[in-house]
């Protein structure tokens, strides 16, 4: 078992949709955690840092759920230029951080 | 200010060709890692350095693989004897509290 998981996708979702990822992990002792968003042939970008509150920034939502052991990512009003690959990423508390595959958005016009 | 660079952006082997990756992190950084990440798949840790030192290389796929940091700034992956599996784009990452900053990746093809 991969020690972060994702659904790779592609979740197609028309313009101005509610689109939300979710992301398990295996390690019950990981202390933070992320969304990077990398667009295509591009590189990892931090999208944001997901609190044990959860948080939110502008139409996006993060959550985590330490007692399941996952996080989501809500998107809402989806734009064509949300499109991309969203990787969850989590960390032990050192200084590793483990990468799931990514799941890949394509908003359509 | 100046982010991650790497170079070169793209590489082109021969298998059994020696390969070398720069990365440039930002400056002032202490923490460097190296990803390896294949078509598909998200990054796999390689390496990591703080400074100079090279603290894990617990992701190296083998001995043909090696990294160094001489300096604490920049650092080069060096892959020996290249083979086809190793095609992939090499990321590197520095480090500012829990944020990672990547440079651009260099992307390698091993024919």
């Amino acid at each position: 078992r991969k020690e972060v998981e994702q659904d790779p996708g592609p979740f197609n979702v028309p313009e101005g949709a509610t689109v939300a990822f979710n992301c398990t992990y295996s390690n019950s002792a990981s202390q933070s955690f992320f969304w990077y968003r990398q667009d295509c042939r591009k590189e990892p970008k931090l999208l944001m840092s997901v609190y044990s509150s959860g948080n939110e920034d502008g139409r996006f939502t993060a959550q985590l759920n330490r007692a399941s052991q996952y996080i989501s990512l809500l998107i809402r009003d989806s734009k064509l230029s949300d499109s991309a690959t969203y990787l969850c990423v989590v960390n032990t508390g050192t200084y590793k951080y483990i990468f799931g595959t990514g799941t890949r958005l394509k908003v359509l016009a | 200010g100046a982010g991650v660079s790497q170079s070169p952006r793209y590489k082109v082997a021969k298998r059994g060709q020696d390969v070398a990756l720069r990365c440039d992190p930002i400056s002032g950084h202490v923490s460097l890692f190296w990803y390896q990440q294949a078509l598909g798949q998200g990054p796999e840790f390689l390496t990591y350095f703080q400074n100079e030192a090279q603290l894990d290389k617990s992701g190296l796929p083998s001995d043909r693989f090696f990294a160094e940091r001489p300096e604490g700034s920049v650092s080069t992956l060096k892959i020996q004897r290249t083979q086809q599996e190793d095609s992939a784009v090499y990321l590197c990452a520095s480090t500012e509290g829990p944020e990672q900053f990547f440079g651009p990746g260099t992307r390698l093809t091993v024919l």
